[in-house]
């Protein structure tokens, strides 16, 4: 079946660091790729999206690139701030039953970035 | 500007108690659903609805029933609370008119279950 696969955390970075955390996925068919954010305390926020092969989503100085050939949706940021601590997950839209809406999460990775 | 509203944000239950999670949405979303968030497990969905009077399983079901009467609204019923339903409960939901709209999410349930 569907599933996603994210690297385990935490991840500890010094501000401004380059920031990368891997997602790959199996699923059949051609499913759209998420990546959302949990700051603490919070319920889960939509960082950026990417409906297609090669497809590029960016927000706020993230970005992921769907790669079909590797099937790989990595996060990358080329400067981390202490305000980008927070969980963050990788997910897959699951088309099975004709809903889009139904998302496979990944385990999530904690990144905390020290001053 | 209120979005998706869990109540309550904390809960104790004895096993064998029964509870409702709250979840309310003021986007006239017509997709609604619920996660369960376990540790190195990620989110799991539970249950969710297209619209009002239509129900559906997810991944983890059992010992969780769901209504949908209107479509701001959609509890999650605990019929008798055991130790592994300790958890934090999200709700979300989004529109079914785009494709691929993202999941709105509420804050969460942090339930307890001793």
């Amino acid at each position: 079946g569907n599933s996603v696969t994210q690297m385990e955390g935490p991840v500890t970075l010094s501000e401004e660091a380059f920031l990368t955390i891997n997602c790959t996925y199996t699923a059949t068919g051609y499913p759209s790729l998420f990546w959302y954010v949990q700051y603490p305390g919070e319920g889960l926020q939509l960082l950026l999206k990417a409906t297609k092969a090669d497809d590029k989503g960016s927000n706020k100085g993230f970005e992921a690139t769907y790669r079909k050939e590797t099937t790989s949706f990595h996060l990358e940021k080329g400067s981390v701030q202490v305000s980008d601590s927070a969980v963050y997950f990788c997910a897959l839209s699951s088309n099975y039953g004709g809903a889009t809406n139904k998302l496979i999460f990944g385990t999530g990775t904690l990144l905390a970035v020290q001053p | 500007n209120a979005g998706v509203t869990q109540t309550p944000k904390f809960q104790v239950l004895k096993t064998g108690q029964s509870m409702t999670l709250q979840c309310a949405q003021d986007m006239n979303h017509e997709y609604m659903s619920w996660y369960r968030q376990d540790p190195g497990m990620g989110l799991r969905l539970i249950h969710y609805s297209v619209g009002a009077g239509i129900t559906d399983q997810g991944e983890v079901p059992n010992g969780y029933n769901v209504s949908r009467s209107t479509t701001e609204d959609f509890p999650l019923r605990l019929l008798s609370a055991a130790p592994s339903q300790t958890s934090v409960y999200f709700c979300a939901s989004s529109s079914l008119g785009r494709p691929n709209s993202p999941l709105h999410f509420g804050n969460g349930t942090r339930l307890t279950v001793t």
